[in-house]
């Protein structure tokens, strides 16, 4: 069964450095989406691609958050400089068409900001 | 106007009883309504959907019963069993794809 990848599963970062995750979507799925969901809460969008270009990035925190997909297929979410804050799960989401297809989620990245 | 209120935020029931996780929603523009089951330490997998224009759906022990007056949806779970152990999420959206979730149901099964 196909399977969105994701990496690296943990990482362990000071503040003020600067960490990148990579997302790898279901082959042939479209549609992309970043989450970042905080312990004990449900996963909030970050950013929504529909093959290369961004549909929605409204809650994406721009002066640190960075996101691309070059080629309408993997994906990377930077943050520049980490804060804090920023401690959460990272999950990666991928589904055929941006309208109420399935979203398939990956197992995330968890990430500690000390 | 988009959240999605979920609870109880925690449950305890026996093997073999039924468990009712409860959400709310505001926006009337959602059209799509998902249940998400999350094992620690893995992605949220969807567990079943509904879409506004029918009031119940079933697959396997799992129901979902939607009130689209009241703005409510709920899923059941029958008879229970301890790998149904987990947290559930509710979540709501509509054709633009965004998913809104709730806050999450944090499920435990006693044997």
């Amino acid at each position: 069964e196909a399977e969105v990848a994701q990496s690296p599963r943990y990482k362990i970062t000071e503040k003020s450095q600067a960490v990148a995750f990579w997302c790898d979507p279901i082959s042939g799925h479209a549609t992309l989406y970043w989450y970042r969901q905080i312990l004990g809460q449900g996963p909030e969008l970050l950013v929504q691609f529909q093959d290369e270009s961004v549909v929605d990035d409204s809650q994406l925190p721009k002066d640190r958050f960075s996101a691309e997909r070059l080629k309408g297929v993997d994906s990377t979410l930077k943050i520049q400089p980490a804060e804090l804050g920023d401690s959460a799960m990272y999950l990666c989401a991928s589904s055929l068409a941006p309208s109420t297809d399935t979203q398939y989620f990956g197992p995330g990245t968890r990430l500690t900001v000390l | 106007q988009q959240q999605v209120k979920q609870s109880p935020q925690s449950l305890i029931v026996q093997k073999g009883g039924i468990s009712i996780i409860n959400c709310a929603y505001e926006n009337t523009a959602f059209d799509y309504f998902p249940w998400y089951q999350q094992f620690p330490g893995k992605g949220p997998a969807l567990l079943i959907a509904i879409r506004p224009d029918v009031s119940e759906k079933k697959e396997g022990r799992f129901t979902i019963s939607f009130n689209k007056s009241a703005k409510q949806f709920s899923l059941h779970i029958m008879d229970s069993q301890p790998g149904d152990s987990a947290t559930y999420f509710c979540a709501a959206g509509n054709q633009g794809g965004k998913l809104i979730f709730g806050q999450g149901t944090e499920l435990s099964v006693k044997p």
